[in-house]
């Protein structure tokens, strides 16, 4: 099956450093790559969608100098949280979708970020 | 705003029954609708999908879809405790939309 992995797993800072979470397609190449942000006891929400080779769509409401998105491969994307606070601690989630727009999002494990 | 609704719970069930899930969502264009279970901490792992109005099932699973009611549940039948977990409605049109997930506890 298609596999996302994400690094770190997690990660604790201090508050105005930038942190950058990966996001890898083990097994497939992924056009298409999203980014979630989870909140506790709350549900996912959509970042960003980012194509491979081009800007980042950001969703309303959502800094895109703050959450910088790099989509460089079709195996790899990347989200720096910079001059993160610790309002920005959640939970961070990737997907990735194939080649296909009809093809599933794959999820990724998540990073926990934890700002102090 | 597009929006998907789901029954926060907890909804609790004995071992061995049938859990039913439901969701609703505002989007008529919608084309795909998700279940995915995520446990505590964890990210969420795609249990089903489906396409068309009817029923789908795959092993202990049944989701069924009304697009005219705009309504999507998941059927879980021989209810473990293991399945207890929070199970989440996503519904994908232009982009893909989660609901606030509903908490399944099942009990032996």
């Amino acid at each position: 099956g298609a596999v996302v992995s994400q690094h770190p797993s997690w990660v604790i800072c201090k508050s105005g450093t930038s942190v950058k979470i990966e996001c890898r397609s083990l097994d497939f190449q992924a056009t298409t790559m999203f980014w979630y942000r989870q909140f506790p006891k709350q549900s996912l929400m959509l970042m960003a969608t980012s194509n491979e080779g081009s800007k980042a769509t950001y969703e309303q409401g959502v800094e895109k100098d703050k959450f910088l998105i790099n989509h460089a491969s079709l195996t790899l994307s990347t989200l720096t949280v910079t001059s993160a606070h610790p309002e920005d601690s959640s939970f961070y989630i990737c997907s990735a979708r194939g080649i296909a727009a009809t093809d599933t999002q794959y999820f990724g494990p998540g990073t926990r970020l934890t700002v102090l | 705003q597009k929006e998907v609704e789901q029954n926060s719970g907890p909804l609790s069930v004995p071992e061995g029954a049938i859990a039913s899930l439901n969701c609703t969502y505002s989007d008529r264009g919608s084309q795909s609708f998700f279940w995915y279970r995520q446990y505590s901490g964890k990210s969420p792992e795609l249990i089903m999908f489906i396409y068309s109005n009817g029923d789908k099932e795959d092993g202990r699973f049944t989701a069924q879809l009304n697009k005219a009611s705009q309504y999507v549940s998941l059927l879980i039948r021989d209810s473990q405790p293991s399945d207890s977990a929070t199970y989440l409605c996503a519904v994908e049109g232009d982009k893909l939309i989660f609901g606030t997930g509903t908490r399944l506890q099942v009990f032996p």
